[in-house]
């Protein structure tokens, strides 16, 4: 079943502490993102790559880092974590943008930043 | 800069009935237009995708249309049930190598008994 796994789906944790979200597809896409939600803001891209060691910065990449070593997996690094990155985290995948492809999107990751 | 409204923000109505969602966008070059559905905490699900050339695609009781001259979109829901109460997000992409996608606000539409 093509699908987009994240990991923790839940998690809490204290400021300053370093921590990391997974995310792995199963599709062989090339594009990976991560997105933000926030009430009333809605989906917001923090990063994305469109391959492997190919990173760039999205909307709203303060605070996080990125890394592209395998085509499959794409973690979303929060080197030292503040209250304000407490949100539900999404990453999706596809092939190159054209005009029927299609973004899958993981099932999300509930951060809270205490 | 490229934005994406929709329109109402919430929506309740009863099961049965039919409701229509907004989405009025200024992404350009355009490249495509995607309606998903968000149940509550869970990942966006696509419902259709549509490209400059096609006015109209269903998907069961989801119909969408887009007018690209006018830069509109609407989702049309028909014979509304209890399991299409969730958030309904419009997403335009760019036409250009940097997969910029532009996400709409969504509306959070709730089906009553």
């Amino acid at each position: 079943e093509a699908q987009v796994t994240q990991n923790p789906r839940y998690l809490i944790t204290v400021t300053g502490k370093k921590l990391t979200v997974t995310c792995s597809q199963n599709m062989n896409h090339e594009y990976m993102s991560w997105y933000r939600q926030d009430p009333g803001l809605g989906l917001r891209q923090i990063y994305y790559s469109m391959n492997v060691e190919v990173t760039d910065k999205g909307d709203v990449p303060e605070g996080y880092k990125v890394s592209r070593k395998e085509k499959r997996n794409f973690p979303l690094i929060l080197e030292s974590p503040s209250p304000n990155q407490t949100s539900l985290y999404f990453c999706a995948s596809s092939t190159p943008f054209g005009a029927n492809t299609e973004a899958f999107f993981g099932q999300g990751t509930r951060l809270t930043v205490v | 800069k490229n934005q994406v409204e929709q329109s109402p923000q919430s929506l309740i109505i009863l099961e049965g009935k039919n409701c229509t969602l907004q989405c009025n966008y200024t992404v350009s070059p355009f490249s495509n237009l995607r309606w998903y559905k968000q149940d509550t905490g869970r990942g966006p699900v696509s419902l259709t995708i549509m490209t400059f050339s096609e006015n109209t695609k269903s998907n069961g009781r989801y119909t969408a249309t887009l007018d690209a001259d006018t830069k509109q979109s609407s989702l049309h829901i028909t014979a509304s049930q209890l399991s299409d109460s969730a958030s309904y997000i419009c997403v335009v992409s760019e036409n250009n190598a940097g997969n910029m996608l532009t996400f709409g606000g969504g509306t959070r539409l709730m089906v009553k008994p």
